[in-house]
């Protein structure tokens, strides 16, 4: 099946500071990419969904200035979390969708974000 | 809205034991259904999905799931697990076309399974 390639698998960082989390399809081309965040014992869920080369629509209670996404080819997505705060600390999941097979996506392995 | 529950939150297994995973949904409409597994520290990998068709749908590894609409269900089973199956499973559900043009997986807080050797 398609790779996708999620980098860094953790961070650590200090509040305040800003921290891009990369996410890449190895294999395939990816029209549309996925940005999850899951908290502990709960489900995925999804912050936002982006388009190669426009802007990223973000899910209802997500702030699109603390958590920007850019898209900026194919094959990549990065998610910056901006101005990072304790509260930033989760789980992030990047998946993405190839533009033949509508219904799958393949999903990245996480990064952990601890923010001290 | 469309939503996902997954019951059992932790199961615990011998090896050859029968594994059976509840899945349940909310919404009337057309679905589309899938299971998930994440092994540990691995990405989250399809076992199976159901579009339309034959209710008892095959996936990877042995697993199958049946599909019941009257129940809004998609149960996940296998008739032999093996310690190899440890790992979380999600079921997750596609429903209608957002105003964006995409559908969006909602998935479930996840089971995790253990199997003892």
């Amino acid at each position: 099946g398609a790779v996708v390639s999620q980098h860094p698998s953790r961070v650590i960082c200090k509040s305040g500071t800003s921290v891009k989390i990369e996410c890449r399809s190895l294999d395939f081309q990816a029209t549309t990419m996925f940005w999850y965040r899951q908290f502990p014992k709960q489900s995925l869920m999804l912050m936002a969904t982006s388009n190669e080369g426009s802007k990223a629509t973000y899910e209802q209670g997500v702030e699109k200035d603390k958590f920007l996404i850019n898209h900026a080819s194919l094959t990549l997505s990065t998610l910056t979390v901006t101005s990072a705060h304790p509260e930033d600390s989760s789980f992030y999941i990047c998946s993405a969708r190839v533009w033949e097979d509508d219904n799958i996506q393949y999903f990245g392995a996480g990064t952990r974000l601890s923010v001290l | 809205a469309q939503s996902v529950s997954q019951h059992n939150h932790h199961v615990i297994l011998s090896e050859a034991a029968s594994l059976e995973l509840g899945c349940n949904y909310s919404y009337g409409g057309t679905v589309n259904l899938f299971w998930y597994v994440q092994y540990p520290g691995q990405h989250l990998q399809l076992l199976l999905k159901y579009f339309s068709g034959d209710p008892l749908v095959k996936g990877i590894k042995g697993f199958e799931a049946e599909f019941i609409k009257s129940k809004f269900s998609f149960n996940l089973r296998k008739p032999s697990v093996q310690w190899s199956d440890t790992a979380e499973y999600f079921c997750a559900v596609k429903g209608p076309t957002l105003n964006t043009g995409f559908q969006k997986l909602v998935f479930g807080t996840g089971t995790r399974l253990l199997v003892s050797p």
